[in-house]
This record gives structure tokens, sequence and C-alpha cells, in this order.
């Protein structure tokens, strides 16, 4: 139990473009999401923390216009890099929790995202 | 604020050897603290946490974790090393209530045969 996934899996796009990453959990309803992002051979960075039916809360430093994030059901969290650039390249990890009770995050397999 | 200090950014031993893994936190209130495994190309998968029950704590694959709050330290173990025991491992720190963790920078274990 506890599945989180991702697609995609990897990612190639031009400079300029927006790409949309999807989470999911497959076996569980999460209403709270989480978006890492994780630089070569460094630590995972929190984004944002998705929860479903309202607005994302960015960290700091986090563009929230760049990096839109959507959490419209129980079951799937959106992350959509707009007009992305080079510096954007990254492997983007989202996590679920499972349930309102629970503190243990379930994480998806990530997203190697490369903007060239 | 809340923070991680993992010891050591590669550790290298032999197989059947003891894994130790460094992890110290520092939070402002009780900390819940977890130990995650990343294979190359993976997410995370979760090894062991800690939530203010035993403060040893036994995880999948053979891992145990001690929380010792004198040392506010929360270090891996593993008595024997298997080669599948080599990946990134993370120790993370979350406070009760927010959720959001965070990560130390990451500790890569190598298992010599």
């Amino acid at each position: 139990g506890a599945v989180v996934s991702q697609h995609p899996s990897w990612v190639i796009c031009k400079s300029g473009t927006s790409v949309k990453i999807e989470c999911r959990s497959l076996d569980f309803q999460a209403t709270t999401m989480f978006w890492y992002r994780q630089f070569p051979k460094q630590s995972l960075m929190l984004m944002a923390t998705s929860n479903e039916g309202s607005k994302a809360t960015y960290e700091q430093g986090v563009e929230k216009d760049k990096f839109l994030i959507n959490h419209a059901s129980l079951t799937l969290s959106t992350l959509t890099v707009t007009s992305a650039h080079p510096e954007d390249s990254s492997f983007y990890i989202c996590s679920a929790l499972a349930g309102a009770g629970t503190d243990t995050q379930y994480f998806g397999p990530g997203t190697r995202l490369t903007v060239l | 604020a809340q923070s991680v200090t993992q010891l050591g950014s590669h550790v290298s031993v032999s197989e059947g050897a003891l894994v130790l893994l460094r992890c110290n936190y520092s939070s402002s209130v009780p900390p819940y603290l977890f130990w995650y495994v990343q294979y190359p190309n993976q997410g995370l998968q979760l090894l062991l946490k800690y939530t203010s029950a035993a403060t040893l704590v036994k995880g999948i694959n053979g891992f145990e974790a001690e929380f010792k709050k004198s040392e506010t330290s929360f270090h891996l173990t593993k008595p024997s090393a298997h080669m599948r025991d080599a990946a990134e491992y993370f120790c993370a720190v979350s406070e009760p209530g927010r959720r959001a963790l965070t990560f130390g920078s990451g500790t890569r274990l190598q298992v010599q045969p």
C-alpha cells in the first residue's frame, strides 16, 4: 500500500516552454502533498506544500508564478514549470501524506527535467 | 527552525561489517525523525521513523536507529552490511503538526566486497 506515482519519469524540453508533472497517490487519498527538488548529488529541498482544494504554500525563495501547483483532487497534484530555463533542470520529487493524522510521507519515484 | 546534519557525505564499509550513519538534529520542539534510502534515479523509501514512542526504532532491511535526546542524535545502524545496501541515505526531521520534512545532506554508502 501507500504507492505514489509520478508522470513523466523524465522529460526534455526547450527553453521557454512549460512542463507539467503529475503526482498521484494510487491506493490512498492524500489531503496533503509536497513537492521537492533535488540537484545532482544534493539533498531534497522543499518547494511547496499542496493541500487539496486550496492554494499551495510555497517555501521562501520559490517563485509561485514559475512553479504552478494544483491539487484538484485527493489523489492528484500537478507541478507546472512555466517558461522553463536550463537552471530549472533538476530532479523533482513529490510526496504524499497517507491521511490527516499521519506524519509519514510516501515519495514518488521522481521526474528528471532537462531544459535545453 | 529545524536542521539536520549528517556527518560524512561518503561512508565505505566491507560486506558483513557494521554500518553506522550519523545524524544530528536541531529542533525547537520535540521532533519526529526519519531515515530514508534512495537508490539511483529513484524516489525515497522510508527505512524507519521515530515519533516519540520507543527510542530504539527498528526498520526495514535490518536497519535500526536510536533517538538520543541528550545528544540530539538519531544515528542509523545495521550489524552486517550487504551489497544491496549501497545507496544514498537521508536523515530528516519534522515538527509534529507541520509535517514538511527538512532533510540532511545525505550520506552515500558504499559496500565493498
